[in-house]
């Protein structure tokens, strides 16, 4: 069965710092990836997604996220953290053969001092 | 601009009590879904459908049913309210096919006392 784990569930980092989130999935195939973001008290947004194309993938607000198959990850960066990042994310898994269900991590919380 | 609407922003209903939850989406997508959203547990799938009148349980469905008459429209059902079952609730529906991302509603907060 597939899985997605985000390690930690909160993380803190400073204004201007680099974000780091972390998302491993397991698949017994080639899976699709998406990491979305939810502001309070809003649904989820797409951020970025991995369909096969490129391994590294850039998406929106200046996020990107690379995919490693030897390592089963899809890990969300940002160079430079700014206040409106702060967020919940989730990162989530799609099984070519599921016909789009997602399987989601348990989210990651980033705060963003300034 | 790409539209998923849900019926109400926050709900709250006696134990009990039968709650309808309306989704919306105005995008012609084949699959809807429902999900439940509870701290520390992420998303949890309540039951999707890819296709008018069909539906098939997710990984929650116990206490909950749905409707889908119309493609644009899918339904969540409890048919008795428990107080277990106070949470968020998220509709999304997205194209077939899995490489296609899922577009959210806002999201419902149901309180159950």
């Amino acid at each position: 069965a597939q899985s997605v784990t985000q390690l930690g569930s909160h993380v803190s980092v400073s204004e201007g710092a680099l974000v780091l989130l972390r998302c491993n999935y397991s698949s017994s195939v080639p899976p699709y990836l998406f990491w979305y973001v939810q502001y309070p008290n809003q649904g989820l947004q797409l951020l970025l997604k991995y369909t096969s194309a490129a391994t590294l993938v850039k998406g929106i607000n200046g996020f990107e996220a690379e995919f490693k198959k030897s390592e089963t990850s899809f890990h969300l960066t940002k160079p430079s953290a700014h206040m409106s990042d702060a967020a919940e994310y989730f990162c989530a898994v799609s099984d070519p053969g599921q016909g789009g269900k997602l399987i989601f991590g348990q989210g990651t919380e980033l705060s963003v001092k300034p | 601009d790409v539209k998923v609407t849900q019926s109400s922003r926050y709900l709250v209903k006696r134990t009990g009590e039968k709650v309808f939850l309306e989704c919306v989406q105005d995008m012609d997508h084949e699959n809807m879904f429902w999900y439940r959203q509870d701290p520390g547990l992420g998303l949890r799938l309540i039951y999707f459908s890819y296709d008018v009148k069909m539906k098939e349980k997710g990984d929650i469905p116990e206490g909950y049913s749905v409707s889908r008459e119309k493609k644009e429209r899918f339904s969540l059902i409890l048919e008795s309210a428990s107080t277990n079952q106070t949470s968020m609730y998220l509709c999304a529906s997205s194209l077939a096919g899995a490489l296609y991302e899922q577009y959210f509603g806002p999201g419902t907060r149901l309180t159950v006392t």
